[in-house]
């Protein structure tokens, strides 16, 4: 079992939807929950980060995470086109990173 | 300066060719990293070099050498590949987020798109 689990997708959608991203996580000593965008032929950047369990609202963007089911998720409210990228979540652990498999995501006009 | 920036772009290389991939950072990051990664996977960690010294290495075979000349440099020396070590290479640099001790915000380069024929 990989330690982050994330759906590859892809997932279309039109644009304004509600978008719900998820990752699972075997490791119950992860504390750290972060989310990267990241965009066809560039790097990935930090969009989002979370400590332990809860909400975190930022814009369109709303980080979710529940420590009691391993499961954290990334809203998106009144998706754009400029939204279409790839989503990876990510745990942060003994100096490293460690990436879910990225949902790809396409908003379509 | 917020960014990470990687030189060349795009790289072709037989596989007799010696390489370099060069990565720089102006932001004081103290730690760095190079990640590969291949189409639709996510990034792999290879090196973290930590206040210029190498902190680890993912079991990354011999032919990628790493080397962190100063504090805002560094680079991955090529030799010898197979075509399966045809990727993107990510550098990626960090600092501790305000008010969070235990979590580092990277910043990542735009990457090398690296092919070998």
């Amino acid at each position: 079992q990989k330690e982050v689990e994330q759906d590859p997708g892809p997932l279309s959608v039109p644009e304004g939807a509600i978008v719900s991203l998820n990752c699972t996580y075997s490791n119950s000593a992860f504390q750290y929950f972060m989310w990267y965008r990241q965009y066809s032929r560039k790097g990935p950047e930090l969009l989002m980060y979370t400590y332990s369990s809860g909400n975190k609202e930022d814009g369109r963007f709303t980080a979710q995470v529940d420590k009691s089911s391993k499961y954290i998720s990334l809203f998106i409210r009144d998706s754009q086109p400029s939204d279409s990228a790839t989503y990876l979540c990510a745990m942060h652990q003994g100096g490293k990173l460690i990436f879910g498999q990225g949902t790809e995501l396409s908003v379509k006009p | 300066d917020t960014e990470v920036t990687q030189t060349p772009k795009h790289l072709v290389m037989g596989m007799t060719n010696k390489k370099s991939l060069k990565c720089e950072q102006h932001m004081g990051h103290r730690a760095m990293y190079w990640y590969k990664q291949k189409a639709k996977k996510p990034p792999e960690l290879m090196f973290v070099y930590s206040y210029e010294k190498l902190s680890i290495n993912e079991s990354v075979p011999s032919r990628f050498s790493p080397e962190c000349p100063n504090s805002s440099l560094l680079n991955l020396h090529l030799h010898a590949l197979q075509p399966e070590d045809s990727a993107l290479y990510l550098c990626a640099s960090s600092q501790q987020l305000t008010g969070h001790p235990q979590i580092y915000g990277y910043t990542f380069g735009s990457g090398t798109r690296l092919t070998v024929v």
